[in-house]
């Protein structure tokens, strides 16, 4: 099993759209979280952090469920610029190296 | 904006030949780490390293190898190139405390061995 697992999609929406993604990690003991986003061909970059209690940047939101070890990204009023791919990261061990997600690739469509 | 670099951005090289691809960081942080990445699939961690003189091999089994004599600065070697290596290769590097654990990415190199 993976220690962190997403559905891979594509997700294919409209704009304006709300989309969820889910993420379940494997290890109980880790304690970042984070979502970050990949374009085509780039480097992956920093989206948002996620907090115990849930947290909110603009359209989007992030929750995390430690009891079901779930991690969530919505996204709400989907915009063309949002078609990318979401990496869930978790972190592991004392040092926190981060584990990545395969990622869910995100297609907003007009 | 960035301060982590990676050079150079994009190579092309012959079968056999020596590689090195640079990465550097400005920030001071201890952890730095290679990925390669093939266009559409996930990350691989290759090499990482916790601190000056510090290296550790990745998840990803990878003929390449990594040194770290300078907190800034943490080059990936391939001795001898071949089109199995052609991808793209991700640096990162990570702070201390919990605000920081995240990655910083450098742009990465795109390298293709014809």
């Amino acid at each position: 099993r993976k220690e962190v697992e997403q559905d891979p999609g594509p997700f294919n929406v409209p704009e304006g759209a709300t989309v969820a993604f889910n993420c379940t990690y494997s290890n109980s003991a880790s304690q970042s979280f984070f979502w970050y986003r990949q374009d085509c061909r780039k480097e992956p970059k920093l989206l948002m952090s996620v907090y115990s209690s849930g947290n909110e940047d603009g359209r989007f939101t992030a929750q995390l469920n430690r009891a079901s070890q779930y991690i969530s990204l919505l996204i709400r009023d989907s915009k063309l610029s949002d078609s990318a791919t979401y990496l869930c990261v978790v972190n592991i061990g004392g040092y926190n190296k981060l584990i990545f997600g395969a990622g869910t690739r995100l297609a907003v469509h007009p | 904006e960035a301060d982590i670099y990676q050079t150079p951005r994009y190579l092309v090289i012959g079968t056999g030949k020596k590689i090195t691809l640079e990465c550097s960081q400005t920030m001071g942080h201890d952890k730095m780490y290679w990925y390669q990445q093939d266009p559409g699939m996930e990350l691989h961690l290759i090499h990482y390293s916790y601190g000056v003189n510090s290296t550790e091999k990745g998840d990803l089994s990878s003929e390449s190898t990594v040194s770290r004599i300078r907190t800034e600065h943490f080059p990936l070697t391939l001795e001898s190139a071949r089109p199995s290596h052609t991808s793209q290769y991700l640096c990162a590097s990570q702070g201390t405390g919990i605000a920081n654990y995240g990655y910083t990415f450098g742009s990465g190199t795109r390298l293709t061995v014809v």
